[in-house]
């Protein structure tokens, strides 16, 4: 079992709708959970950064934590065109740690 | 402040040769992390330089190694290279390890034939 699954299934969806993506992991010393965008072409950018369990919200992204589940959702609301990228979560056990990274999600906005 | 800069942008090689990719990290940053990337397995994590220690590393043959210079640049090497090691090599740096606050480069593209 991957320490981190991330279903890398495409997702498409019209613009202003609400993307939701999860990852699942197996590691129950992971405390730093990230998501990152990633372009096509270019390298990951760090989007969202949680410590342990909760809710962070940062404009139109919020990501989620579920430690008991080890469940981590990011949710992206009014979905824009320029949302049109490759979504990745990532997580360690401490901030000097190696990631562990999901495969990614594809997400296509369409105007 | 300039960002994370990968040389070069593609290559492509033969089956049995060796290639270099280099990594400056953004001034003052401190660790340069690598990883590989592919659509079957993602991201997978190569090994960590710090102040020119490795300090962490992930399960890669020992084809794979690094290294890191004084002035906290990097290069990995890959020798004997397979049609597998085909893929985006991405570094990345952070000031003082915190690989929860790190800046990617835009990455190697490596075509081994």
């Amino acid at each position: 079992q991957k320490e981190v699954e991330q279903d890398p299934g495409p997702l498409s969806v019209p613009e202003g709708a609400i993307v939701s993506l999860n990852c699942t992991y197996s590691n129950s010393a992971f405390q730093y959970f990230m998501w990152y965008r990633q372009y096509s072409r270019k390298g990951p950018e760090l989007l969202m950064y949680t410590y342990s369990s909760g809710n962070k919200e940062d404009g139109r992204f919020t990501a989620q934590v579920d430690k008991s589940s080890k469940y981590i959702s990011l949710f992206i609301r009014d979905s824009q065109p320029s949302d049109s990228a490759t979504y990745l979560c990532a997580m360690s056990a401490g901030r000097n740690n190696r990631l562990a990274f999901g495969k990614g999600n594809q997400v296509v906005v369409i105007p | 402040k300039a960002g994370v800069t990968q040389t070069p942008r593609y290559l492509i090689k033969t089956r049995g040769q060796q290639v270099t990719l280099s990594c400056s990290p953004i001034s003052g940053h401190r660790s340069v992390s690598w990883y590989q990337q592919t659509p079957g397995q993602g991201l997978q994590f190569l090994f960590e330089y710090f102040s020119e220690t490795q300090r962490n590393k992930g399960n890669f043959p020992g084809r794979f190694s690094g290294r890191q210079f004084s002035n906290s640049r990097s290069e990995m090497n890959v020798s004997t290279l397979e049609l597998g090691d085909s893929a985006l090599y991405l570094c990345a740096s952070s000031y003082l390890g915190q690989n929860t606050e790190a800046f990617f480069g835009q990455g190697t593209r490596l075509t081994v034939v």
